[in-house]
């Protein structure tokens, strides 16, 4: 069965430069969501898609920005990368219109910035 | 608000032996919960869920959770752990159909030879 797919796995950045996390969710998933966890950290809620539309916001930056695409698949925008940026950033998908309250995960984007 | 919180970091267990986990919530809503397994440097794969249905789920590679109301609680167990069970393991609560998971801080399972 087809899974989420998220690109890069790993990425090294610099500080203050610039990095773009892709995920594309299962297909006919309707609902894109964004988490964070750090290292030796529970994953953290960063902001979710549903439709195409921001559906909920987290404790996500200023310096962050996402959208959904019309293909479903989402991007998320890092800019003015800090240390503490350094995570796995988690991307899940699911099916709101058949109530199934489960989320896929992907595997996660490793980003280290230096 | 919700909150999840997951008694004990690291758990030991031999192999063969019960795995228990302890998971207790916080939630102004009826919760729906979740149990989910991390193995290293992998994503998180969903063990079970509890939506409101029966209170006893069963989950995927013998591990099966309670939801116990009166005690804001939903432990993961397995009758006998495998070597293969060691792996953190995180419980999540929502509100909601797509609504966001609240994570608790995991706990890592060790098992032992």
């Amino acid at each position: 069965a087809a899974g989420v797919i998220q690109s890069p796995r790993h990425l090294i950045k610099e500080k203050r430069e610039t990095a773009t996390l892709k995920c594309y969710p299962i297909p006919r998933h309707d609902t894109v969501y964004w988490y964070q966890q750090g290292p030796g950290q529970d994953p953290q809620f960063l902001i979710s898609f549903y439709e195409k539309m921001q559906s909920d916001k987290g404790s996500i930056p200023d310096r962050f920005s996402a959208q959904q695409f019309s293909d479903y698949h989402s991007e998320l925008n890092m800019s003015s990368l800090e240390l503490g940026d350094s995570a796995l950033y988690f991307c899940a998908s699911s099916l709101q219109r058949e109530e199934s309250y489960e989320q896929y995960f992907g595997p996660g984007t490793r980003l280290t910035v230096t | 608000a919700q909150s999840v919180t997951q008694l004990g970091s690291h758990v030991s267990v031999s192999e063969g032996a019960l795995v228990l986990l302890r998971c207790n919530y916080s939630s102004s809503v009826p919760p729906y919960l979740f149990w989910y397994v991390q193995y290293p440097n992998q994503g998180l794969q969903l063990l079970l869920k509890y939506t409101s249905a029966a209170t006893l789920v069963k989950g995927i590679n013998g591990f099966e959770a309670e939801f116990k109301k009166s005690e804001t609680s939903f432990h993961l167990t397995k009758p006998s752990a495998h070597m293969s069970d060691a792996a953190e393991y995180f419980c999540a609560v929502s509100d909601g159909e797509g609504n966001k998971l609240v994570f608790g801080a995991g706990t890592i399972l060790r098992v032992k030879s």
